[in-house]
């Protein structure tokens, strides 16, 4: 069974611009959640999505936001970015949204210059 | 609110050695506890968890017991390999089966041969 992808893996954007990454879910697992990864701030909660819908959001600005599809698919898209928004990006499946192992995937590596 | 307090990094250690590595928590009711492992250009993988007071998560030879009169949750290792040279994170969800998780700062650990 394949793992959690995301793509793409890297991505260098400029200040001010706007970037989405996407997350596919192991095959079955309806949620999926986000995580930013900073070397001064750690791993941060960014959302979870479980079935289409937002059910949990970190404390992160609105510039930061998500959908999922009906294919349990998710992205997220930062707007007016910043340099202090480079970061690993962190996607995360499990089955359901009230139990199970949570399965991450390997990350983004967003830069912003 | 909930936080983790990871020991500080880096660790070096001789393979063969026996490894501790402290986790303290923060956090108001009964949180699940979790040790994650972070390889080189890899996402999160879960190494062991507990859910209640008492539990001893283990997996790989890596053991850490919930401790709720020390708020811990230390992560231990008989013998290290070179091969657990990787990053550990510590982490809670606060809530039973939620997916948020709140993660320590991590601590890197090298296992010189």
């Amino acid at each position: 069974k394949a793992g959690v992808t995301q793509t793409p893996r890297y991505l260098i954007k400029t200040r001010g611009q706007q970037v989405t990454l996407s997350c596919s879910p192991i095959s079955g697992h309806r949620s999926v959640s986000w995580y930013q990864q900073t070397p001064g701030q750690g791993l941060q909660f960014l959302f979870e999505y479980f079935s289409e819908t937002q059910r949990n959001k970190g404390n992160f600005p609105g510039r930061f936001s998500g959908r999922q599809f009906s294919n349990s698919r998710s992205e997220m898209n930062v707007s007016t970015l910043e340099l202090g928004d480079s970061a690993l990006y962190l996607c995360a499946s499990r089955l359901d949204s009230a139990s199970g192992e949570q399965f991450f995937g390997p990350g983004t590596r967003l830069t912003v210059l | 609110g909930n936080s983790v307090t990871q020991m500080e990094g880096p660790v070096t250690l001789s393979e063969e050695a026996f490894l501790t590595i402290n986790c303290t928590y923060t956090a108001t009711g009964y949180p699940s506890l979790f040790w994650y492992v972070q390889y080189p250009g890899e996402g999160l993988q879960l190494l062991l968890k507990a859910t209640k007071a008492d539990d001893k998560g283990s997996n790989k030879g890596f053991e850490a017991t919930y401790r709720k009169e020390t708020t811990s949750f230390h992560l231990e290792k008989g013998s290290v390999q070179v091969s657990d040279s990787a990053v550990y994170f510590c982490a809670l969800s606060d809530t039973p089966g939620a997916q948020k998780l709140v993660f320590g700062q991590g601590t890197r650990l090298t296992i010189n041969p």
